[in-house]
């Protein structure tokens, strides 16, 4: 059971550039969600997703772009990339609203 | 004010001891709440959810106050493995209930 995978582990952007991070869950859960982890400041949601075609912002979305195509898939897109987006970045699932959620192993990305 | 706020620590604790981390919430509506633990460079991983009656896992107590916005999370018989930080996350009812709000975490080092 793979649960949460996330891909790539470690990425090294220049500023400008674009890059989307992948995310897929085979738990057949709605709830799809991209998190940042800053030092100090917990994790903050980018972007979430209740379900297929349906997407929303969280806290933090200038710069991001998502989609929900599909209910195993949530993509999460830097559209250009800055230094202020050098963080650890986590996608997470949840079967409903009221329950935990499971994180997929995380994103480490550096923008130079 | 942060909608969830701990204390960072970090706790440095013997082997065999009983530890206690708090945590305050500021939204009064707040649905659910869990514990995640999180090892260093790895994905927070769900721990416990916390019920208004307490609830007990193993070695693990998780207490919530709703009166005082309070919930806390009880350590007895720490092992080395025990060596974490521990998130304290809420997740609000209403406008916000899509979104699960994280602590900065408590660091603990239980110690040989």
């Amino acid at each position: 059971n793979a649960g949460v995978t996330q891909t790539p582990k470690f990425q090294v952007l220049k500023t400008g550039q674009s890059m989307t991070l992948q995310c897929a869950q085979d738990m057949n859960h709605e709830y799809m969600s991209w998190y940042r982890q800053d030092p100090g400041m917990g994790l903050r949601l980018i972007h979430y997703s209740v379900g297929a075609g349906i997407t929303d912002q969280g806290e933090v979305p200038n710069g991001y772009n998502v989609s929900r195509s599909t209910t195993e898939d949530f993509p999460l897109r830097l559209l250009s990339a800055a230094p202020s987006q050098t963080s650890v970045y986590f996608c997470a699932s949840r079967l409903n609203i009221g329950t935990g959620a499971f994180f997929g192993q995380g994103t480490r990305l550096t923008v130079v | 004010r942060k909608e969830v706020e701990q204390d960072p620590g970090p706790f440095n604790v013997p082997e065999g001891a009983t530890v206690a981390f708090n945590c305050t919430y500021s939204n009064s509506a707040s649905q659910s709440f869990f514990w995640y633990r999180q090892d260093c460079r790895k994905e927070p991983k769900l721990l416990m959810s916390v019920y208004s009656s307490g609830n007990e896992d193993g070695r693990f107590t998780a207490q919530l106050n709703r009166a005082s916005q309070y919930i806390s999370l009880l350590i007895r018989d720490s092992k080395l493995s025990d060596s974490a930080t521990y998130l304290c996350v809420v997740n609000p009812r209403g406008p916000g209930a899509n979104n699960l709000f994280f602590g900065t975490g408590t660091r603990l080092t239980v110690i040989p």
